[in-house]
């Protein structure tokens, strides 16, 4: 199995509908992310969190929110999507060395969005 | 964080060397060096980073130049399963959400 699990894999759906994308993993580790890819382009962040009850905004949150259920578990909504929300979605989790190189991100296969 | 710039493109001849360049001109005493790969549209996959000295593990080498201005990504004995587009960051040490992901270099191994 996948140390980090995203679901679902593919969706498609209509404008303002209420999308949720969930994420687990085995890795044992505190932090999690969410990160956008658009055609051609990076990696965006979305939202970090450092543990369950730590969760921060980054690059481009706006429409987006996140729930962090459990260490394990960080999920992704979209209350109300867009069709330019329509992207590759990726989770993310990482460990964290104080004073040292930023931890190794492992990264899940991805949801790919359609917002019609 | 320092500005990261790679060509768009590359392409390398399958089991020879592959190698990647990142200009760094901008980066700063604190700031590492990271590699990453992303095989058509997995997610992402570390390769290896350094601060300084020249690393190397099973999957590539990192040269990175004496000024700290550039580096290189050498992948020994490319295979077309090498073929990716490769992320070169510079970010200083701490939290992984300051990695920032750009283009990145589309390489193609070929047979």
């Amino acid at each position: 199995d996948a140390d980090v699990t995203q679901t679902p894999r593919n969706r498609i759906t209509k404008t303002g509908k209420r999308i949720m994308l969930e994420c687990s993993q085995t890795k044992g580790h505190d932090r999690m992310y969410w990160y956008r890819q658009d055609p051609g382009l990076g990696l965006r962040l979305i939202y970090y969190s450092f543990d369950v009850k730590d969760i921060n905004k980054g690059e481009i949150s706006d429409g987006y929110s996140v729930s962090r259920q459990a260490q394990a578990k960080f999920s992704l909504s979209l209350e109300s999507a867009i069709p330019n929300q329509t992207a590759l979605y990726f989770c993310a989790t990482s460990d964290y060395r104080p004073g040292g190189a930023a931890g190794e991100l492992f990264f899940g296969e991805g949801s790919r969005l359609t917002v019609l | 964080d320092a500005k990261t710039t790679q060509p768009p493109s590359m392409d390398c001849a399958e089991g020879r060397a592959a190698n990647l360049p990142c200009n760094h001109s901008t980066i700063s005493g604190n700031e590492y060096v990271y590699w990453y790969r992303q095989i058509h549209s997995q997610g992402p996959q570390y390769i290896i980073h350094g601060l300084k000295n020249n690393e190397t593990n099973e999957m590539a080498s990192l040269i990175i130049t004496e000024d700290r201005k550039s580096s290189t990504l050498i992948l020994p004995h490319a295979t077309l399963r090498d073929t990716a587009v490769y992320y070169c960051i510079a970010s200083p040490q701490g939290g992984s959400e300051k990695l920032v992901f750009g283009k990145g270099t589309k390489l193609t191994v070929n047979p």
